[in-house]
Order: structure tokens, then C-alpha cells, then sequence
């Protein structure tokens, strides 16, 4: 069985950095692509970070850019996102997604981490 | 950017009604479309991909059509635990991948 378990959110000042982890089981983690979305408060969803099976292939969205940097450790398993320069509008549940039936198809979802940046 | 529109914003219907949902994208996504349905204060879930392609473990009352720009969600029969929000996504041109801004499926 998939599964995945988010964690790292937490309360951050504007300006600050945060990193957020996502550890996986139940399927052979090195052969798909992964994926970070969000959701602000009340809001919908917004895709922000892929990264492919080696990390050859890493896309973000525009409003993220410069700032965040998704990564992988294959050997531990694990997704990560480094998020700095941290602004109130960065402010949501960030969700890690597989992509085991494609690339952009995000089939299981982790239960959600909240990142909440104020002063 | 892909934008994907999806209609009605709100869908007020009673258990064992048929619900049709739909979604629109500013330009051909071909059939890279799939549909979440997503729970007050739980994670989304797959419904379908690839336009037609019913995910792991989803009901067959659950079905979706399409292709180029216009794309439907049909519940056959609505069950009580199928009021929640529904979004459409595409993966056909990105970066950057988009949603759309979702349908409040809710009690009649």
C-alpha cells in the first residue's frame, strides 16, 4: 500500500526558511516522479514543484521560483522541499503527490503538512 | 498557462441524482486531464486521469468524457459521502501544471 507521510510545517517569519520532507513506502520510490502541491487556507489547489525519477527534471511553478528547491534522497526514500525567502502568501497545506501513473498525475497524496508564515 | 474553468461553481443536488460537472481549458489539453475530489478537511483523492480512466478503488457510478478543451465529471447516482469539492487538472503543456478553481458539490 502507498503511503505517504508529510512533515516539517510549522510558524515562520516572512523572510524565513523552512524545510519540508515527505517519506514514502509501499512502491519502488526511485522509478516516479514526485511532486509538491498547496492549498492556502480556504483556497483551492496549486501545483508549486516536480521533480522526475533521478531528479534529472525538476520544474516550478512561477510564483515559488528562486525561492523553494524540491529535491530526493532515492536511497532514504524521501521528497524534500527547501522553502526560503518565505512570504504571508506562501502561507498553506503542502501536500506531496506521486506520480506513479505519469508524470503531472498526482495518484497519492500525503495527509498534508501546514506552513504558515506571519510575524 | 493553461487555464481550466470549471462549471458550475456550485451543483446543489439530492442523493441519487446525476451530477455533471464540467471543465474547460483555454486550449487543447488533448485527454491529459484528471479529476480530485477533495473532502472538508481531508486530502484530495484521484478520480480519474487521462480524461476516461477511473483511478484505483473508484466507484463506477464516478465516470469522465472529453477531449481538446471540454471535459465532463458524471456521478451517475450521488451517494451521501460524494458531496465535496471536485477540481480538474491538466498535464498536457507545463510547466506550469493548473487546476481548476473548483466545483462545491452540496446537499439539496
Amino acid at each position: 500500500e502507498v503511503h505517504l507521510v508529510d512533515s516539517g510545517g510549522g510558524l515562520v517569519k516572512p523572510g524565513g526558511s523552512l524545510r519540508l520532507s515527505c517519506a514514502a513506502s509501499g512502491f519502488i520510490f526511485s522509478d516516479y516522479s514526485m511532486n509538491w502541491v498547496r492549498q492556502a487556507p480556504g483556497k483551492g489547489l496549486e501545483w508549486v514543484s516536480s521533480i522526475s525519477s533521478r531528479s534529472a527534471n525538476i520544474y516550478y511553478a512561477d510564483s515559488v521560483k528562486g525561492r523553494f528547491t524540491i529535491s530526493r534522497d532515492n536511497a532514504k526514500n524521501t521528497l524534500y522541499l527547501q522553502m526560503s525567502s518565505l512570504r504571508a502568501e506562501d502561507t498553506a497545506v503542502y501536500f506531496c503527490a506521486s506520480g506513479i501513473k505519469g508524470t503531472g498525475i498526482f495518484d497519492y497524496w500525503g495527509q498534508g503538512t501546514l506552513v504558515t508564515v506571519s510575524s | 498557462e493553461i487555464v481550466l474553468t470549471q462549471s458550475p461553481a456550485t451543483l446543489s443536488l439530492s442523493p441519487g441524482d446525476r451530477a455533471t460537472l464540467s471543465c474547460r481549458a483555454s486550449q487543447s489539453v488533448s485527454t491529459y486531464l484528471a479529476w480530485y475530489q477533495q473532502k472538508p478537511g481531508q486530502v484530495p483523492r484521484l478520480l480519474i486521469y487521462d480524461a476516461s480512466n477511473r483511478a484505483t478503488g473508484i466507484p463506477a457510478r464516478f465516470s469522465g468524457s472529453g477531449s481538446g478543451t471540454d471535459f465532463t465529471l458524471t456521478i451517475s447516482s450521488l451517494e451521501p459521502e460524494d458531496f465535496a469539492v471536485y477540481y480538474c487538472q491538466q498535464r498536457s503543456d507545463w510547466p506550469p501544471i493548473t487546476f481548476g478553481q473548483g466545483t462545491r458539490l452540496e446537499i439539496k
